[in-house]
């Protein structure tokens, strides 16, 4: 059964620090890895994650891939208050039996 | 905002009642999607569209009727509705199916649905 596990659940940090969420996958015929970010209802997209070791970055959102190891991280620095969100990952593969698994989320929250 | 609408944004119906959600996309994408998103449960896929035909029924109840006249409008017939489908439903639209290349998907607000 293909499975996408995000951790932590939660977080809850102060504005300024660094932050890491995890994300780790066993899906058959991996395509791509996604990362969204909810704050109230529509997630927005992040990055889109397809080659290992090939570092993404917008602003203070980096992630990268390790295809090997099935994991992606997304790090975020310098957070601010703005940043409070429910961050997904999501795994896309081959074929057309189902297009997406999401994992259940990391809950970030930044403090003043 | 993403180029995906949703309406309305919140409903409240009654288990015999018989309502409509209505996703359109002005993107010009081909493929669209609804999902689920139950509280601490992962986004659930129900169904998917391409090219207005329907490529995948992620085993949902027929109490749930999709429907897509044409790539930019979709909608989801709700009937007979339990209170456990109370959700939040999202559609989303891609340039082409998700799983067959790497189209990214992007998200209407969604619809806050509340069956009493």
């Amino acid at each position: 059964e293909d499975k996408v596990v995000q951790s932590p659940l939660s977080l809850v940090v102060h504005e300024g620090d660094t932050v890491t969420l995890n994300c780790s996958y066993e899906v058959t015929n991996f395509r791509s890895l996604l990362w969204y970010k909810q704050e109230k209802k529509a997630p927005t997209f992040l990055f889109m994650l397809t080659s290992s070791g090939i570092e993404k970055k917008s602003g203070r959102l980096s992630s990268i891939l390790d295809k090997k190891e099935l994991f992606s991280i997304l790090n975020i620095t310098a957070t601010q208050t703005g940043d409070s969100a429910v961050y997904l990952c999501a795994v896309q593969y081959f074929g057309s039996a189902r297009q997406l698994t999401f994992g259940s989320g990391t809950q970030l929250t930044v403090l003043p | 905002e993403t180029g995906v609408t949703q309406t309305p944004r919140h409903l409240v119906m009654g288990m015999t009642n018989k309502k409509s959600l209505k996703c359109e996309q002005h993107l010009g994408h081909n493929a669209m999607y609804w999902y689920k998103q139950s509280a601490k449960k992962p986004l659930e896929l129900m169904f998917v569209y391409n090219f207005k035909e329907q490529t995948e029924n992620n085993s949902v109840p027929s109490r749930f009727s999709p429907e897509c006249p044409n790539s930019s409008h979709l909608f989801l017939h709700l009937h007979t509705l339990q209170p456990e489908d109370s959700a939040l439903y999202l559609c989303a639209s891609s340039q082409g199916l998700a799983g067959v290349s790497n189209y990214e998907q992007y998200f209407g607000p969604g619809t806050r649905l509340t069956v009493t």
